[in-house]
This record gives structure tokens, C-alpha cells and sequence, in this order.
């Protein structure tokens, strides 16, 4: 069974641009939620996805923005992007229906911002 | 409010002997779950173990084991006969129902060094 995937590994922006992060959730997966991780913050929640509905959000400003499709795959989008938004991204698929499935990472996105 | 807590940001073990990583939690919620990861220096979130709130059992996977003690909200982890390879960060984690969904919380983690 494959794990979860996300693309792109690495992503190298400039302050002020956008960028759309993706993940593919294992198959059978409904529920996708997303973290930043930083030396500074940990790892810290963003949202949750279920069944293409954002069912649980945490603490960041707008311009941090997801989606997910019919299939279960998931986007996030960050916008007019900032320094601190330097971190790894890492998303995290569990089938979705009870609260103690083990959530299953992927390998992250780590995004630097120049 | 910190849910999570890892009081050991680093921890030596020699190799071949156990090794208690500690982590207390805080939540009002009765159903939750417990899960350990490990995070080498690669990036990857690797599953451990989970305890659910209504397990009468302590959890084991393998060598590693959950000492969930209830009443005082710990659920340490156990890792019997370290290997050089278990050298990682550890996180902590609960996973309990919020607004309509499910939230993941994780504590600050404890990085691991094994000695030879």
C-alpha cells in the first residue's frame, strides 16, 4: 500500500509570491490535515480535511488556504508568502472516523523563502 | 494552554539498555488517543504506537512500549534494547475531537542519542 505522498519535496520562493503544496493521502484515507513545522514554533497544526469539507483549523492568518478533492487528495495554498513561512510542510492522512486511527505522514514539503 | 508536554528536550541512552521518554497531556475530552512518533534527521514522521483513552492495556509495538497512566494524564514511551538507529527526535502526540473534527496536538519533542 503506498504511503503518503507529497510533492514537491523542496521549493525554494521569494517574499510575495504564492505557492500550492500537494498531498495524496494513503488509499481509503478521507481525513487530510496539514502542519508547519519550525525550530522555532514545533510542529504546529493548519487544518483538517474530511470528505472535501475543512472540518478543523488552527491558529494562522488567510493566507494559508487548502482544499480537498473528490478523490481525497488535498492542496494548500500559502499566499503573499513571508519569511516566516520558512518551515516544513507536512501533511498527515488517517482513515477519519474515529479519533483514534493513528494519523500517517508523508515525507514533506520544506519551503524556504529568500 | 500547553496540552503536550515533554519536559526532556535531550536524552542519552547507551546502546542496548531502555530508555523512558516522558510526556503528560492535559484534555477535558473523554474519547482521545495517544500516538508516539519519531522524526529522524531526514524529516519523516514515523508512527510509533498509539493508546486510546479506554484501552485497559499498556500499548506495545515491538520494542517499544506506552506507560499510560491515566489518572496522572502520562503516556511515556519505553524503548527497550536502544539501537544506534533509534537516534531521532521522539514527538509526542493526543489527537482529540474539536469543533466537528479531529485535532492533533504534539508536544515539543525529546531528541534521542544513542551511544555505542
Amino acid at each position: 500500500k503506498a504511503g503518503v505522498t507529497q510533492t514537491p519535496r523542496y521549493l525554494i520562493k521569494t517574499r510575495g509570491q504564492q505557492v500550492t503544496l500537494s498531498c495524496s493521502p494513503i488509499s481509503g484515507h478521507r481525513s487530510v490535515s496539514w502542519y508547519q513545522q519550525t525550530p522555532g514554533q514545533g510542529l504546529q497544526f493548519l487544518f483538517e480535511y474530511f470528505s472535501e469539507t475543512q472540518r478543523n483549523k488552527g491558529n494562522f492568518p488567510g493566507r494559508f488556504s487548502g482544499r480537498q478533492f473528490s478523490n481525497s487528495r488535498s492542496e494548500m495554498n500559502v499566499s503573499t508568502l513571508e519569511l516566516g513561512d520558512s518551515a516544513l510542510y507536512l501533511c498527515a492522512s488517517s482513515p477519519g472516523d474515529a479519533n483514534e486511527r493513528p494519523q500517517h505522514f508523508g515525507d514533506g514539503t520544506r519551503l524556504s523563502i529568500l | 494552554a500547553q496540552k503536550i508536554t515533554q519536559t526532556q528536550p535531550g536524552m542519552f541512552v547507551q546502546e542496548k539498555e531502555a530508555v523512558t521518554l516522558d510526556c503528560t497531556y492535559d484534555t477535558s475530552d473523554p474519547s482521545y488517543g495517544l500516538f508516539w512518533y519519531k522524526q529522524p534527521s531526514s524529516g519523516e514522521m514515523i508512527f510509533l504506537i498509539y493508546q486510546g483513552s479506554y484501552d485497559q492495556q499498556n500499548a506495545t509495538e515491538g520494542r517499544y512500549s506506552l506507560n499510560f497512566q491515566k489518572a496522572r494524564k502520562s503516556a511515556n514511551l519505553v524503548i527497550s534494547a536502544s539501537q544506534l538507529g533509534d537516534s531521532a527526535m521522539y514527538f509526542c502526540a493526543m489527537r482529540e475531537r474539536n469543533t466537528g473534527g479531529f485535532k492533533t496536538i504534539f508536544g515539543a519533542g525529546t531528541r534521542l542519542f544513542v551511544k555505542a
